[in-house]
């Protein structure tokens, strides 16, 4: 089993749909959960992060973990064109080690 | 302010030549990061450098090497390179010990024949 689990896509949703997507981890050490952002042919770039458990708001974007179910998702309200890109999920045991990516979701927002 | 900033953009050898990349940030960033980047297997670290003048393996760092030349830049070599090392290479920096907040440069794409 993979450390860090993401659906590899393409999830393809009309502007304005709310957009869920998620991964799964196996290592319940996992504290620092990340959301990157990667455009075609672009280095990714972080959208956010949360700590341990919890809901993180930022504008139209969510991010959820679930420690106890070691689910994490990322909500986007209001999809836009502009969202088309692919999601990296990330996650860590402190901040000072290195990053375990998931392959990452695409997601496809048509006009 | 640039970023994270790779040099070359693409690049094609044939198997056996060896390469360097380049990597640099204007970010005063302590850490710096290599992974490379797969179809259908995510972002993989091959190297990182907690500090200047540190460096330390990752997950997949055979048939690379790295240099910390100083805090601005991190470069990356493959002395033989082979097919298998076809990839897109990114570079990463992150303020201070923390890793959590990475910026990444926009990649180098690699093809060895």
């Amino acid at each position: 089993q993979k450390e860090v689990e993401q659906d590899p896509g393409p999830l393809s949703v009309p502007e304005g749909a709310i957009v869920s997507l998620n991964c799964t981890y196996s290592n319940s050490a996992f504290q620092y959960f990340m959301w990157y952002r990667q455009y075609s042919r672009k280095g990714p770039e972080l959208l956010m992060y949360t700590y341990s458990s919890g809901n993180k708001e930022d504008g139209r974007f969510t991010a959820q973990v679930d420690k106890s179910s070691k689910y994490i998702s990322l909500f986007i309200r209001d999809s836009q064109p502009s969202d088309s890109a692919t999601y990296l999920c990330a996650m860590t045991f402190s901040g000072y080690s290195t990053l375990t990516f998931g392959k990452g979701t695409m997601l496809l927002v048509s006009p | 302010n640039a970023g994270v900033t790779q040099t070359p953009k693409f690049q094609v050898l044939k198997t056996g030549q060896s390469m360097t990349l380049q990597c640099a940030q204007d970010m005063n960033h302590n850490s710096m990061y290599w992974y490379r980047q797969d179809p259908g297997m995510g972002l993989r670290l091959i190297y990182y450098s907690a500090s200047e003048g540190t460096t330390d393996k990752g997950e997949v760092p055979n048939g690379y090497n790295v240099s910390r030349l100083n805090k601005r830049e991190f470069s990356l070599r493959l002395e033989s390179a082979a097919p298998s090392q076809t990839s897109v290479y990114f570079c990463a920096s992150s303020q201070g010990s923390t890793r959590v907040e990475q910026y990444f440069g926009p990649g180098t794409r690699l093809t060895v024949t």
